[in-house]
């Protein structure tokens, strides 16, 4: 069965460019977590969807940043325009219920802003 | 293929006992390990592992690795409520910074 899987796994982009990551999870899974580790080793919740909705968006920093899960399969997740502090690594994980379930953690896009 | 691999997948104790959660790796590359404790959204951070039999602590959690072996330990005396949580091991790869997590280890403490 696959796993998590994240693209791109590396992004470098100038500030105010554009960037979008995508998500997809192990399937059959309707939770899907976008999460980011800036500095340090802390790991920041950024919103979870269920399906297609978005259960909880309070982790998501500002405006320009913009996720989505048309169809309730993958999700995107793009910065725009993106900022310097916007960099590290966006990490996205799928469960198949929410609560304490297990959480499939993908590998990570590690995003450079310049 | 890269892989991380907690084990057990659940355990069920209670308050005062000691657990220690196991974490083991088949990771090309070796950069770090890192042991998260997750309850509700996001994981919180609790150790980074770099160096080989190195024990590091903070109050009643304490964490080693084991190159040699590819695995590390997490340890949890006189366990609380509290404690009960998800622990994720995670390790991060020295060649291109990738991550990779193990399926977690479900602790529930009971009074």
């Amino acid at each position: 069965e696959a796993g998590v899987t994240q693209f791109p796994s590396h992004s470098v982009i100038e500030k105010g460019q554009t960037v979008t990551l995508r998500c997809d999870p192990i399937s059959g899974h309707d939770n899907l977590y976008w999460y980011r580790r800036v500095m340090g080793k802390e790991i920041k919740f950024l919103l979870h969807f269920v399906k297609e909705s978005k259960q909880d968006e309070s982790g998501m920093p500002n405006n320009r940043f913009l996720a989505e899960r048309t169809g309730g399969t993958y999700s995107t997740l793009k910065v725009q325009p993106a900022e310097l502090e916007d960099s590290g690594v966006y990490f996205c994980a799928s469960s198949q219920v929410s609560g304490r379930e297990t959480q499939y953690f993908g590998p990570g896009t590690r995003l450079l802003v310049l | 293929e890269d892989k991380v691999v907690q084990s057990p997948l659940s355990l069920v104790v209670h308050e005062g006992d000691t657990v220690t959660l196991n974490c083991s790796y088949e990771v090309t590359n070796f950069r770090s390990l890192l042991w998260y404790k997750q309850e509700k959204k996001a994981p919180t951070f609790l150790f980074m592992l770099t160096s080989s039999g190195i024990e590091k602590k903070s109050g009643r959690l304490s964490s080693i690795l084991d190159k040699k072996e590819l695995s590390s330990i997490l340890n949890i005396t006189a366990t609380q409520t509290g404690d009960s949580a998800i622990y994720l091991c995670a390790v991060e790869k020295g060649t291109g910074n990738q991550f990779y997590f193990g399926t977690g280890t479900s602790l529930t403490v009971i009074p």
